[in-house]
């Protein structure tokens, strides 16, 4: 069964800081891993998408990679800033053949704060 | 237009009313998902519609019942629900479910807040 873990659970940093947040998965069989951004009470917002083919994605100040191999992604921010403050969740979509690759399978989240 | 939309964006509801929740897109997606999401939990897959058709039940009481009329319109219909049914329901879309060794990106609407009495 696909477990998504994603470290740390919490971050706190001042403005201006680059920043890593890391996200594992237990089997590498995947069509792609995703990295969402959910503000307090809010939808999800796609950031990038990364299919199993692709080593990196870039979009502005965001930088997402993933080695497949080794069951892990990094989302990185860059010249962080208060208006990144929120949860990033990363997901990834199984190629198992146990009839669930359909199904996004979602990290817990790291709750991002950055302080002016 | 990248936008899905949820109406209402809250809902307060008792057990024994019926109610619906609406979603919206029109990007040409034929993929549409309804998901639940606990206060600081991952969402939780809940239906899965491809080409106005479900497909995809995740053993989901019977109180929720899905709608797909059209391509781009994806209802959630609510009837006796529970205490604990309260949560965020977002609903998503995607091109289609899935193509091959290819998937794609899934793009979600703000949810909406239900709250039951």
């Amino acid at each position: 069964k696909q477990e998504v873990t994603q470290i740390p659970a919490a971050l706190s940093v001042p403005e201006g800081e680059n920043l890593v947040l890391n996200c594992s998965f237990t089997d590498s069989a995947i069509y792609n891993l995703q990295w969402f951004r959910q503000d307090p009470g809010k939808g999800l917002t796609s950031l990038l998408l990364i299919q199993s083919s692709q080593r990196e994605q870039t979009s502005g100040r965001l930088n997402a990679s993933l080695d497949k191999s080794s069951g892990r992604s990094t989302l990185y921010i860059a010249a962080s800033q208060p208006g990144d403050s929120a949860t990033y969740l990363c997901a990834v979509l199984p190629q198992n053949s146990g009839g669930s690759n359909y199904k996004l399978t979602f990290g817990k989240g790291t709750l991002l704060t950055v302080n002016p | 237009d990248t936008e899905v939309t949820q109406t209402p964006k809250h809902l307060v509801m008792g057990m024994t009313n019926k109610k619906s929740l609406k979603c919206e897109q029109h990007m040409g997606h034929r993929a549409m998902y309804w998901y639940k999401q606990k206060a600081k939990k991952p969402p939780e897959l809940m239906f899965v519609y491809s080409y106005e058709k479900l497909s995809i039940n995740e053993s989901v009481p019977s109180r929720f019942s899905p709608e797909c009329p059209n391509s781009s319109l994806l209802n959630l219909h609510l009837h006796a629900l529970q205490p604990e049914d309260s949560a965020l329901y977002l609903c998503a879309s995607s091109p289609q479910v899935r193509h091959r060794t290819a998937a794609y990106e899934q793009y979600f609407g703000p949810g909406t807040r239900l709250t039951v009495t």
